[in-house]
């Protein structure tokens, strides 16, 4: 298995809702990411995981709370998010995180969330 | 920062051949990394480059050279299917993927 899985693909919630995205992958990869994704703009980095533990949170606001459940899952749970939050989330992993070789990333297919 | 500079748009005709530029600050450079991305859709990976030099996949090429913090990804024989966007990543020790801005390639008839 070489594909990292997210479900939802698409996901319409209001600003009052709670909802979750999920991430998941066997390759074995120890390194788990979130990404946001505006329109025509580059990836920007949420969060990252390694090992199972919180390694960097790029000061995203609390409404968004990642988890990771164990190595192969990671969840991003949404609470009263604003429409300026729509955008395409994509989860991604690597072998390891930081300095180590060639540890290139791979994607999910991503999410589309529209907040109304 | 790491600054990390791509053309923002470029045109190219089916069959042609096409240079997408980056450059990126030196310090701590660990790797350099090329992915497609169709619109809506996950990147995808296409090359790694973290020695000087040239590395051949097919119709894609990519070069690096470090000391002028400066990569081009090389598409020959362009066909449509390669309009989309390429995101050039750079990779810092002890730190994770800084993406450019991404190049939005279209490839007319």
């Amino acid at each position: 298995d070489t594909e990292v899985t997210q479900t939802p693909k698409h996901l319409v919630m209001g600003m009052t809702n709670k909802k979750s995205l999920k991430c998941e992958q066997h390759m074995g990869h120890r390194a788990m990411y979130w990404y946001k994704q505006k329109a025509k703009k580059p990836p920007e980095l949420m969060f990252v995981y390694s090992y199972e533990k919180l390694s960097i949170n790029e000061s995203v606001p609390s409404r968004f709370s990642p988890e990771c459940p164990n190595s192969s899952l990671l969840n991003l749970h949404l609470h009263a998010l604003q429409p300026e939050d729509s955008a395409l989330y994509l989860c991604a992993s690597s072998q390891g995180a930081g300095g180590e070789r060639n540890y290139g990333y791979t994607f999910g297919s991503g999410t589309r969330l529209t907040v109304v | 920062g790491q600054n990390i500079d791509q053309p923002t748009e470029m045109t190219a005709t089916e069959g042609a051949i096409v240079q997408i530029n980056c450059t990126y600050q030196t310090s701590g450079f660990n790797g350099l990394f090329w992915y497609q991305q169709h619109a809506g859709e996950a990147p995808t990976f296409l090359s790694y480059n973290v020695l000087d030099g040239l590395e051949e996949k097919g119709r894609f090429s990519s070069f690096l050279s470090r000391s002028k913090g400066y990569s081009y990804l090389l598409l020959k024989e362009l066909q449509m299917k390669d309009s989309a966007s390429y995101l050039c990543a750079v990779r810092y020790y002890g730190q994770n993927f800084v993406f450019g801005p991404g190049t939005r390639l279209s490839v007319l008839p």
